[in-house]
């Protein structure tokens, strides 16, 4: 049962256009949300979180949206630069009482100079 | 600052043969630790997580162990290989919510 899920395997993005990561999830306890970057043969680096208190966190070219309702979040990077090319994993954490995060199957991100 | 240390990096291992990963956290006590898997073409799969020495949880049954002998260090082992535990081993430690990850072993069994 895949309770996180990327659902587009890759997406390619011109550079300087907005890159959107699409995640869905269906576990309703689910109440804190992550994003996660990954080069080839590297671990993956967080990247930007958001609590379900939150609708909207923004950090430089990154904003991640969550809404609850649809049990969806997303990833905007705008504007998209070459070394945005990466796997993008989404996670999530029912926080209160479990340690464990959840992953999507990912999204490879190709920028196109 | 916490850094996270794996290693191998990379590994080569004949089918049957054994094996043993190490990860050691740096910088932090007492930290919920994480063995994750990706195998080609597929996402991050949970193996083993451990909250504190000796206490171990399994996610998935396999032919794989993780032990705890001291705080910060996690072990995944395997007593004899098999051609399916070909994959990027991720060894990880727990902020708040985060997870913070190390630079991954590849391990081919041949």
């Amino acid at each position: 049962d895949q309770q996180v899920k990327q659902n587009s395997p890759s997406l390619s993005v011109q550079e300087g256009r907005i890159s959107i990561l699409n995640c869905d999830y269906t576990n309703s306890m689910f109440d804190y949300f992550l994003w996660y970057k990954k080069y080839p043969a590297e671990g993956p680096t967080f990247l930007i979180s958001i609590s379900s208190i939150k609708d909207k966190n923004e950090d430089g070219r990154f904003t991640v949206f969550l809404n609850k309702s649809a049990k969806h979040l997303s990833l905007h990077i705008v504007p998209s630069q070459p070394g945005d090319s990466a796997v993008y994993f989404c996670a999530a954490i029912a926080a209160r009482g479990n340690e464990k995060l959840t992953f999507g199957t990912g999204t490879r991100l190709t920028i196109i100079p | 600052s916490q850094t996270i240390h794996q290693w191998p990096a990379t590994l080569v291992q004949p089918v049957g043969s054994p094996l043993s990963l190490e990860c050691t956290v740096e910088g932090t006590s007492n930290p919920n630790l994480y063995w994750y898997r990706q195998a080609a073409g597929r996402g991050l799969q949970l193996l083993f997580y451990s909250v504190g020495i000796g206490q171990i949880s399994s996610e998935v049954p396999q032919n794989l162990s993780a032990s705890r002998p001291q705080d910060r260090q996690f072990i995944l082992s395997s007593k004899k290989l098999l051609l399916s535990d070909s994959g990027f081993y991720l060894c990880a430690w727990s902020g708040y919510y985060e997870q913070f990850f190390g630079p991954g072993t590849r391990l081919t069994v041949l």
